[in-house]
């Protein structure tokens, strides 16, 4: 079946360096997440779009934005890097049909950024 | 605001004996609850998920859950660990309101051959 592809699976920039994360959701998935995790933490969710917009937004940094185009994939943009900003960076996607908030969000293998 | 705890950060356990990963819960209403594993550089896998009738759940790899509403626990349990379980598990949780899922800090799980 079908999974979440994210690319690059690795990426190394330098600090105050531009980097840019791609998510494909699974078909037919119209509902994509961003989710952040450190070393050794849980997952801290950025910000989400339903239908290309956004829908919700979480702890994401003002020098990161995000986007859905019209094939449903997704871009998270991080400018002027930081040294916390190394992590691993999951994208989700989901159906939004059924019962709100029942719905499973499957993720992808996760891009991992060092920020050196 | 819906949160997670996991209150251990490291669980040990003998191949074959039962394993109990806790979870605890705290929603404005009735809680969605989800278990996710972890394996070393991987995505996170869903394995269960509560939303509402028995509160016992049954999941993918022999897992399952028991939601207890009076204590606000969805605790994740296996009746015979494997070695291959060994893996970081994570409790979330949403509101029915379709809120983004928020995470617990993960347990450990190691199991010992």
């Amino acid at each position: 079946a079908a999974g979440v592809i994210q690319s690059p699976r690795h990426l190394i920039k330098e600090k105050r360096e531009t980097a840019t994360l791609k998510c494909y959701p699974i078909p037919r998935h119209d509902t994509v997440y961003w989710y952040q995790q450190g070393p050794g933490q849980d997952p801290q969710f950025l910000i989400s779009f339903y239908e290309k917009m956004q829908s919700d937004k979480g702890s994401i940094p003002d020098r990161f934005s995000a986007q859905q185009f019209s094939d449903y994939h997704s871009e998270l943009n991080m400018s002027s890097l930081e040294l916390g900003d190394s992590a691993l960076y999951f994208c989700a996607s989901s159906t939004s049909t059924g019962v709100p908030g029942a719905n499973v969000l499957t993720f992808g293998a996760g891009s991992r950024l060092t920020v050196l | 605001a819906q949160s997670v705890a996991q209150p251990e950060d490291q669980v040990n356990v003998a191949e074959g004996n039962p394993l109990t990963v806790k979870c605890t819960y705290s929603v404005s209403g009735n809680p969605y609850l989800f278990w996710y594993v972890q394996y070393p550089n991987r995505g996170l896998q869903f394995l269960l998920k509560y939303i509402t009738g028995d509160n016992l759940v049954k999941g993918s790899y022999g897992f399952e859950a028991e939601f207890n509403k009076s204590q606000t626990s969805f605790h994740l349990k296996k009746p015979s660990a494997l070695v291959s379980d060994s893996a970081l598990y994570f409790c979330a949780v949403r509101d029915m309101a379709d809120t983004p899922l928020v995470f617990g800090k993960g347990t450990r799980l190691s199991v010992i051959a």
